[in-house]
Parts: C-alpha cells; sequence; structure tokens
C-alpha cells in the first residue's frame, strides 16, 4: 500500500485559513488522493479527492503537485467544528477491492 | 436520505461471549467495509464485502471474527469469545462501487466494550 506522511497536530485560528500537508512521495499514476476527516466520536467524513488538477468543494479546496508526490487540503475560512482528525489517503484497487488505507492523520485544533 | 446506519451505538459484553455488530448501507450501496480503531489509534481495515460475497478479508483476525452481507437485510460482523483485547470503535462503511476514486461512506460506530 502506497504510505502518506502527515504531520501530527496543527493549530489554527478561527476564521482563518488552514493548510494541511500530506506527502506521497511513492504514489502511482493510478492512485487518487482522498481526503477525510473524524470529528471526534464520529465515524470519518468524505472531504474531497483528486487524481491530478486542483479540486475544490463546498467544504474545502485540494491543491495536488504537478509531480503529484504532494498535496495540501486547504479549509479557507476554518470554524470549531472544523477541529478534527484528517487523513490523507491513496486510493487503488487492491485484490479487486477499493481500500482505503488509514495513517494516523493530522489533529488539528482551532482555537476561538 | 438515510445514511449508513449501525447498530447498536455502544455494546457491552463480558469475556467469552458473542458480540454481533449490525451495518445497513446506504440505499442502493452494495459494497460493505468494516473498520477497526483502538483508542488513540487510527482506523484499520478488516474487510470489504459485496452482496453475498466476501472480497477481501485480509484485516481480519485468523479466529474468533467473521462478517456476512447477505442477500436480504444488514452486513453483520460476528466476534466470539471476547477478548478485552476487542474493545474498540468498529465502524462500517458503503460505497456505490468499488472504483478507486469512489466516495465511502461512514456509520457513527459501535463502540465495543468487553468487561
Amino acid at each position: 500500500d502506497a504510505k502518506t506522511t502527515q504531520p501530527n497536530s496543527m493549530e489554527s485560528n478561527e476564521e482563518e485559513p488552514v493548510h494541511l500537508p500530506c506527502n506521497h512521495s511513492t504514489i502511482s499514476g493510478t492512485d487518487y488522493i482522498h481526503w477525510y476527516r473524524q470529528l471526534p466520536s464520529q465515524g470519518p467524513e468524505y472531504v474531497i479527492h483528486g487524481l491530478t488538477s486542483n479540486v475544490n468543494n463546498r467544504m474545502a479546496s485540494l491543491a495536488i503537485a504537478e509531480d503529484r508526490k504532494s498535496s495540501t487540503l486547504i479549509l479557507h475560512r476554518a470554524t470549531l467544528r472544523d477541529a478534527a482528525v484528517y487523513y490523507c489517503i491513496l486510493s487503488a484497487l487492491l485484490q479487486g477491492a477499493q481500500k482505503l488505507v488509514f495513517g494516523q492523520g493530522t489533529r488539528l485544533t482551532i482555537n476561538p | 436520505n438515510a445514511g449508513v446506519m449501525q447498530n447498536p451505538r455502544h455494546l457491552v459484553r463480558r469475556r467469552g461471549q458473542e458480540a454481533r455488530l449490525r451495518c445497513s448501507p446506504m440505499k442502493g450501496h452494495s459494497h460493505v467495509y468494516w473498520y477497526r480503531q483502538l483508542p488513540e489509534e487510527g482506523l484499520k481495515f478488516m474487510v470489504y464485502l459485496q452482496k453475498e460475497n466476501i472480497i477481501d478479508e485480509s484485516g481480519m483476525p485468523k479466529e474468533r471474527f467473521s462478517a456476512e452481507f447477505p442477500k436480504e437485510g444488514p452486513s453483520i460482523l460476528r466476534i466470539q469469545q471476547v477478548v478485552r483485547g476487542d474493545s474498540a470503535a468498529y465502524f462500517c462503511a458503503s460505497s456505490l462501487n468499488r472504483d478507486s476514486n469512489e466516495k465511502l461512506f461512514f456509520g457513527s460506530g459501535t463502540q465495543l466494550s468487553v468487561l
């Protein structure tokens, strides 16, 4: 399984942008980059995913490096409800299954 | 528009008892995944099922654990003769397809506590 590297924790202030980095130097050409987040006592929640081009949705933006060896999840204006563990995951069909392999993620703290 | 439903939300068992965890996928989804999360750890993949078939059980412990997804009804994760080390949050997810760009939708989990 391709591996990702994320900082263990990050801190930001409410209403400021947050940039969450992820390194995936061993990514293969068919791997999609997925981001999920997990709020306390809840199941993971899909945030965004992409392959090569930058992506935007109502929750966040995903900036993917040209060589695809790193990506950044951007929360444009953080709120207290964005405090969660954010997981960067490479997804590929393994043994016929779309299997997401979760790492330790980045614990994001938002200060009021 | 119900999401992935898991029950019970909390389950308490004594050592040696059986635990049955249920998961109803989102409407129209035929792909189900089970994950386990030990305290203060990340999620670990356990098993992937399609209707009536186990596709990938590479993350399942060899003994005491089994999973099924019958033609009718929810997916069941069954743990026989539970031990204290089985205490964890068990999450189920479902997807519409199995493509690598497919989103997974997760339930709220079942917190299993073994006394």
